[in-house]
């Protein structure tokens, strides 16, 4: 069974300028989290989505986004970046929403702002 | 707001050498997680404890989880090279908070 890939793996964007990352996620994963790792700040959760809905939000500006789609994949989005956006984004998939449930990590994609 | 510790933050090892992480929360541990990172990759699933007293195993790491559920541990016996990375252990907040916090990590260098 494939693992949980994301795209792209890098990407160097200028300050102002928005990205969309994408997740696919294990196949029959229905829940897809997002997070944010930082060395300074370490891995921050940024959302998690089951079922095209969004089940919980960390503390991050109305700058980060995301979605989910019926096939599970998931996308997130990160508006007018700031040279602090730069961090290495990890999604995590797991059979179902709540917990209990194994999650499973991607490669991530290492975002360069500059 | 939950908060993990991990301890030692980095470690040096010989191989061969046991060693033992410690995670501990401020607050009961309903889900807790342990992870592999190599740097700047993804994270690699290791174990999952949900109960207290609870233990598992896979090769030669071991994790448990304490009886009142605060505190975790992850040993590895007989280390080798292929054990170094970042070690995570991650928490699930409770109840309806299912996310999972982070410890800061712990760095093992293994030296052949």
């Amino acid at each position: 069974k494939a693992g949980v890939t994301q795209t792209p793996r890098y990407l160097i964007k200028t300050r102002g300028q928005q990205v969309t990352l994408s997740c696919s996620p294990i196949s029959g994963h229905r829940s897809v989290s997002w997070y944010q790792q930082t060395p300074g700040q370490g891995l921050q959760f940024l959302f998690e989505y089951f079922s095209e809905t969004q089940r919980n939000k960390g503390n991050f500006p109305g700058r980060f986004s995301g979605r989910q789609f019926s096939n599970s994949r998931s996308e997130m989005n990160v508006s007018t970046l700031e040279l602090g956006d730069s961090a290495l984004y990890l999604c995590a998939s797991s059979l179902f929403a709540g917990g209990g449930n194994e999650q499973f990590f991607g490669p991530g994609t290492r975002l360069t702002v500059l | 707001s939950q908060e993990l510790e991990q301890s030692p933050q980095s470690l040096i090892v010989q191989e061969g050498k046991n060693l033992t992480i410690n995670c501990t929360s401020s607050k009961t541990l309903y889900g807790l997680y342990w992870y592999k990172q190599k740097y700047g990759e993804g994270l690699i699933f290791l174990m999952m404890l949900q109960k207290g007293g609870e233990e598992k195993s896979h090769e030669k790491i071991t994790a448990k989880l304490d009886e009142k559920k605060q505190q975790s541990s992850l040993h590895i016996t007989a280390s080798q090279p292929s054990h170094a990375g970042i070690y995570l252990c991650g928490a699930e907040g409770g109840g309806s908070n299912y996310k999972l916090t982070f410890g800061k990590g712990t760095l093992l260098t293994v030296n052949p």
